[in-house]
């Protein structure tokens, strides 16, 4: 079955320091999100990305945060300088559609550790 | 905004037994999603409701929608090892689209 797959699987970072966490969606899909976990805690949606634009984002995803396409196949999530609040498990996801006919497929995540 | 409230918040059962966890908002949902995350991995998703008092099965897994669209329950026929694992309800932000909400989850945990 094709996957949503996410690297690295782990980064740690010094606090300020950009980080680039990448995605590759599965290839027939158009919708694309970023969902964050911190420890412990719910999933929670940062951002969605439809035809090379943000469609909606939540209050988390600030000015610290953007998403891009650059290739047409990879789909990143940029934390400009990152703090230590940033930690969590970044998931990325994506769909075929946005109904719910077209159910969303998550990554297995990145572990972002910010020291 | 939509918040949902899981309960319980942890199980500790033995292999062999029946599960129940539900899923409370104080705001009504038109899509209600049951996803099961394991350790190190992103959510699954098992059972997708979309109609106000619909039971849905998948395998030992039965889902309903609560009648007045603001719960859901999930329940595990004879738990074995591998239903270990922490499940979320979740439904769309704007009762609409893929932007979900999650609850806070049940963790489980089975005894062989």
């Amino acid at each position: 079955e094709p996957e949503v797959t996410q690297t690295p699987s782990h980064q740690v970072t010094q606090m300020g320091q950009e980080v680039i966490l990448r995605c590759v969606p599965i290839s027939n899909h158009l919708y694309f999100y970023w969902y964050r976990q911190i420890l412990g805690q719910k999933v929670e949606f940062l951002v969605s990305f439809y035809n090379n634009e943000i469609s909606e984002k939540s209050e988390i995803f600030d000015d610290q945060f953007s998403v891009e396409r650059p290739d047409g196949s990879n789909f990143t999530l940029k934390i400009r300088s990152t703090k230590l609040e940033d930690s969590a498990m970044y998931f990325c996801a994506t769909a075929e559609e946005t109904g719910w006919g077209s159910p969303l497929h998550f990554g297995n995540g990145t572990r972002l550790t910010v020291t | 905004g939509q918040q949902l409230n899981q309960s319980p918040q942890s199980m500790f059962i033995q292999e062999g037994e029946d599960v129940s966890m539900n899923c409370t908002s104080s705001s009504i949902f038109n899509t209600w999603l049951w996803y099961k995350q394991d350790p190190g991995e992103g959510p699954v998703l098992l059972i997708a409701l979309y109609k106000a008092g619909e039971l849905t099965s998948n395998g030992r897994l039965t889902a309903q929608f609560g009648i007045t669209r603001k719960d859901s329950f999930l329940n595990i026929s004879a738990s074995i090892p591998s239903d270990v694992g922490i499940y979320f309800c979740a439904g769309p932000l704007h009762n609409a689209g893929n932007m979900l909400t999650f609850g806070g989850g049940t963790r489980l945990m089975v005894k062989p």
